[in-house]
């Protein structure tokens, strides 16, 4: 069955950028999805379809998937983005997550 | 604005039947698709499987001996049922949305935690 790996943690700096990456075999060929999930909070959509932002997400999100990795960029970062964050995709009808990213910030 | 609420039972015994429903409120059934999602305590998220507004379904194969996913179009609800539960089916469970096969979920429930317990 299709795998996606993502590392347990990032840290990053007040105002740097953080990188998240989710591998997975030719990921570059699927659609991926990122959501953001909070503590005691459902999981909110980031970015879909590799790199699109829906409404309402700020523009410091964007995403990219290329290869074997896909990866969400979170430009000058701020603490409210402290989070954990999963990729997601589909495989023959089933839906795959990632493991998810704790961000620190 | 679309909101999903799920409902049902917080604690459920071992080897018994957990049975939740979703109210979707604000859209419709049709043409998405629907499924269920959880997430044991601190741990990552588990795609528990959907059902599409044709009402076909699919689930993970991990689950698919103990799920089904059903919708009652009438009454804009969907129904997770899990067979022989186990401490290992508690979780948080959530329902979504998405446009379709290869979409994202682009809006959730709040979720219900459900706990596994004698």
């Amino acid at each position: 069955s299709y795998e996606l790996t993502q590392p347990l943690s990032v840290s990053v700096a007040l105002g740097q950028t953080a990188r998240i990456t989710c591998g997975g075999t030719n990921i570059g060929s699927k659609n991926v999805h990122w959501y953001q999930q909070k503590p005691g909070q459902a999981p909110l959509l980031v970015i879909y379809r590799d790199s699109s932002r829906p409404s309402g997400i700020p523009e410091r999100f964007s995403g990219s998937n290329s290869g074997n990795t896909a990866t969400l960029t979170i430009s000058r970062a701020q603490a409210g983005d402290e989070a954990d964050y999963y990729c997601q995709v589909w495989d023959s009808d089933f839906v795959i997550f990632g493991g998810g990213t704790k961000l620190t910030v | 604005q679309v909101q999903l609420q799920e409902s049902g039972p917080g604690l459920v015994k071992p080897s018994e039947t957990l049975s939740l429903t979703c109210t979707v409120s604000g859209g419709s059934i049709s043409p998405y698709y629907w499924s269920w999602i959880r997430q044991p305590p601190g741990k990552g998220l588990e795609w528990i499987g959907y059902l599409d507004y044709r009402g076909t379904t699919d689930y993970n194969p991990s689950l698919k001996s103990r799920v089904t996913i059903s919708v009652d179009t009438s009454r804009n609800q969907l129904s997770l049922k899990l067979t022989s539960v186990t401490a290992a089916d508690t979780a948080m469970y959530y329902c979504a949305r998405a446009a379709g096969p290869n979409w994202a979920y682009d809006y959730w429930g709040q979720g219900t935690l459900v706990t596994v317990s004698s």
